[in-house]
């Protein structure tokens, strides 16, 4: 079935240096690709999107990577800040208005 | 411009209850997904609503069911209730054919 792949669970950088989360997923036709970031006790946001007719995304320090031969995206957050610290969520839908398949979460902290 | 609302905040319930949980989507939106997120987990899909009517069902048990009005805004209801339906349920609205979705706050339930 329709399934996503998120690693690491958990990931701890120095502040000022990257953070990378990558996900994989199974359904060939998925071909929208979010990513969530949700802070304790808050709702999911949306942080950055792509769709497969694009290979990469920039948004000031996110980014995000696709590789539709090898159901591959990824997240690159640079030159990271405490407020960065949070549980992020990459997903995949098969687009415009489908259900989205959601990772099992990157709980990512910054030590200062 | 209000985004997606959703009540009550938190409720607690007994096993074999019911309950209805209410979402109101952002301006403009005419989709709502519902989603269920259990305790240090990703959202997992339950059921989406468009034009009044489910057009797409996760792998969630007949006890879970839902309605949207003529408003765009919907419910939840779950039957029956489980120690394991305890949650945070979360509702997403997007718009007409975009695969984009925002969040409300959700509703954390606890079955007891």
């Amino acid at each position: 079935g329709e399934n996503v792949e998120q690693h690491p669970s958990t990931l701890s950088v120095q502040e000022g240096d990257s953070a990378v989360i990558k996900c994989t997923y199974s359904d060939s036709a998925s071909n929208y690709f979010p990513w969530y970031k949700q802070e304790l006790g808050k709702r999911p946001q949306l942080i950055i999107d792509i769709r497969s007719n694009v290979g990469e995304k920039k948004d000031q320090r996110i980014a995000v990577t696709l590789n539709k031969t090898a159901k591959h995206f990824s997240l690159h957050i640079t030159e990271t800040q405490p407020e960065d610290s949070a549980v992020y969520f990459c997903a995949a839908s098969k687009g415009s208005a489908s259900k989205i398949i959601f990772g099992s979460g990157t709980r990512l902290s910054i030590r200062p | 411009d209000a985004g997606v609302t959703q009540s009550p905040t938190h409720l607690i319930k007994t096993r074999g209850q019911q309950v209805t949980l209410r979402c109101s989507p952002k301006s403009g939106h005419d989709t709502v997904s519902w989603y269920q997120q259990a305790l240090g987990q990703g959202p997992q899909f339950i059921f989406q609503y468009y034009e009044e009517e489910e057009r797409q069902r996760g792998n969630f048990p007949d006890r879970f069911s839902g309605h949207q009005f003529p408003n765009y805004s919907s419910e939840l209801n779950v039957n029956a209730l489980l120690l394991g339906d305890s949650a945070l349920y979360l509702c997403a609205s997007s718009l007409p054919g975009e695969g984009t979705q925002y969040f409300g706050p959700g509703t954390r339930l606890l079955v007891l």
